[in-house]
């Protein structure tokens, strides 16, 4: 099956800095959705991209649609204690609704 | 509004036993989903249904089964668990809608059924 490859795997960061993280795919996709996941919790979703090219932000947080349709991005600026999670890209192609997930960035803030 | 609520949250199982996982969302969604997540990967679909009345298989079917009871309900049942299927299951759910060209589709995920087959 289709494999999104997100970097880097785990990332130990002060309290106050900003984190970028990213997914990659050798596939083309439609959306990406970015989601984080508390210890013992369900993902929560965090941002929906739909356009190629486009940039939007949530709070801290923003994320752009690669304009190769083949990757996508994710920042958080000034990083808190509560931003520790997992975090996960996910990618539908075509005109589908199945979800392809990446393996997740764990982010830890150190405080 | 509880969004999707799945039950139980923990379950141990014998090998050769079955079990039904429970699913609902009140959200009016079209579509649902079941997932398995395993230590150190992505979460990995295993069925879903379009709408009431489908269902189809996602990436990893085998020794599943599922039912679309209703638009609300999609439950997962496991005929005879194996050791293989120790994980954690999710279920989702969607609303797909489409405008100016764009598919819209977000999946919005329950708390998780933490299952170990010994």
């Amino acid at each position: 099956g289709q494999q999104l490859n997100q970097s880097p795997q785990s990332m130990f960061i002060q309290e106050g800095e900003d984190v970028s993280m990213n997914c990659t795919s050798s596939s083309i996709f439609n959306t990406w959705l970015w989601y984080k996941q508390d210890p013992g919790e369900g993902p929560v979703l965090l941002i929906a991209l739909y356009k190629a090219g486009e940039l939007t932000s949530n709070g801290r947080l923003t994320a752009q649609f690669g304009i190769t349709r083949k990757d996508s991005f994710l920042n958080i600026s000034a990083s808190i204690p509560s931003d520790v999670g997992i975090y996960f890209c996910a990618g539908i192609t075509g005109g589908g609704n199945k979800l392809t997930f990446g393996t997740g960035t764990q982010l830890k803030v150190e405080l | 509004n509880a969004g999707v609520t799945q039950t139980p949250k923990f379950q141990v199982l014998k090998t050769g036993q079955s079990m039904t996982l429970q699913c609902a969302q009140d959200m009016n969604h079209n579509s649902m989903y079941w997932y398995r997540q395993d230590p150190g990967m992505g979460l990995r679909l295993i069925y879903y249904s379009a709408s009431e009345g489908t269902t189809d298989k996602g990436e990893v079917p085998n020794g599943y089964n599922v039912s679309r009871l209703n638009k609300r309900e999609f439950s997962l049942r496991l005929e005879s668990a194996a050791p293989s299927q120790t994980s954690v299951y999710f279920c989702a759910s969607s609303k797909t809608s489409g405008r100016g060209g764009v598919s819209y589709n977000e999946q919005f995920f329950g708390p998780g059924t933490r299952l170990t087959v010994l």
